[in-house]
């Protein structure tokens, strides 16, 4: 079975200061990680993949196939950031995602 | 940039009816899935839709529900006759093709009475 684990419902950080978002997975296979983003009353939007390896907004995410972990990064936080993060694992044959809970990143000023 | 489209926003339907959730996937698209989100709680996977078939199916897509793809652009979800705890929002999601990034919709939220 899969499972997407994300300990923090909440994370509080001021403006420019260093964020990390964790996720843990449980998965036999060979993982496919996603971060998805939901910004206030906006849908779903996928904000990195690990296969890509790319920055998107500033944020990067590794993949630690030792610690199964796929932890969100950023050096220095907006206030745009604040938004609700998921992280996401790709398996099955009909492509199903595992969500994690969500953390939610408030980002004060 | 091409969206994928939910309607209705908001459906409030009695216990025991049955309600369609329509979605337009992203027009190139192949891969069609559903998921909800009962509020508190995580988004879960409902099924995964692929050349007119159900490729895979979690264990709460039980026989009350089915998907359909009854024309070139819809894909909808059907709940027969829903209860209580079917309230929740529905997302509709949509790939290129497998391991491609999912779309997904801006959701129907679904209250039972």
């Amino acid at each position: 079975a899969q499972r997407v684990t994300q300990p923090e419902k909440l994370l509080s950080v001021f403006k420019g200061a260093p964020v990390e978002l964790k996720c843990n997975y449980s998965y036999s296979g060979s993982p496919e990680l996603f971060w998805y983003v939901q910004y206030s009353r906006q849908r779903l939007q996928l904000l990195l993949r690990h296969i890509s390896r790319e920055s998107i907004k500033g944020f990067t995410a590794d993949l630690n196939k030792g610690e199964t972990s796929f932890h969100l990064k950023k050096p220095f936080a907006q206030e745009e950031d604040s938004a609700m993060y998921y992280c996401a694992l790709s398996g099955g044959a009909g492509n199903m995602l595992t969500f994690g809970g969500g953390t939610r990143l408030m980002v004060k000023p | 940039e091409p969206e994928v489209t939910q309607t209705p926003s908001h459906q409030v339907t009695q216990m025991g009816q049955e309600v369609i959730l329509r979605c337009v996937p992203i027009s190139n698209h192949l891969y069609f899935y559903w998921y909800r989100q009962i509020l508190g709680q995580k988004v879960e996977f409902l099924v995964s839709f692929y050349n007119n078939e159900i490729s895979e199916k979690s264990e709460i897509f039980d026989d009350q529900f089915s998907v359909e793809r009854p024309d070139g652009s819809n894909f909808t979800l059907k709940i027969r006759s829903t209860k209580l705890e079917d309230s929740a929002m529905y997302f509709c999601a949509s790939s290129l093709w497998v391991n491609q990034p999912q779309h997904f919709g801006d959701g129907t939220r679904l209250s039972i009475l």
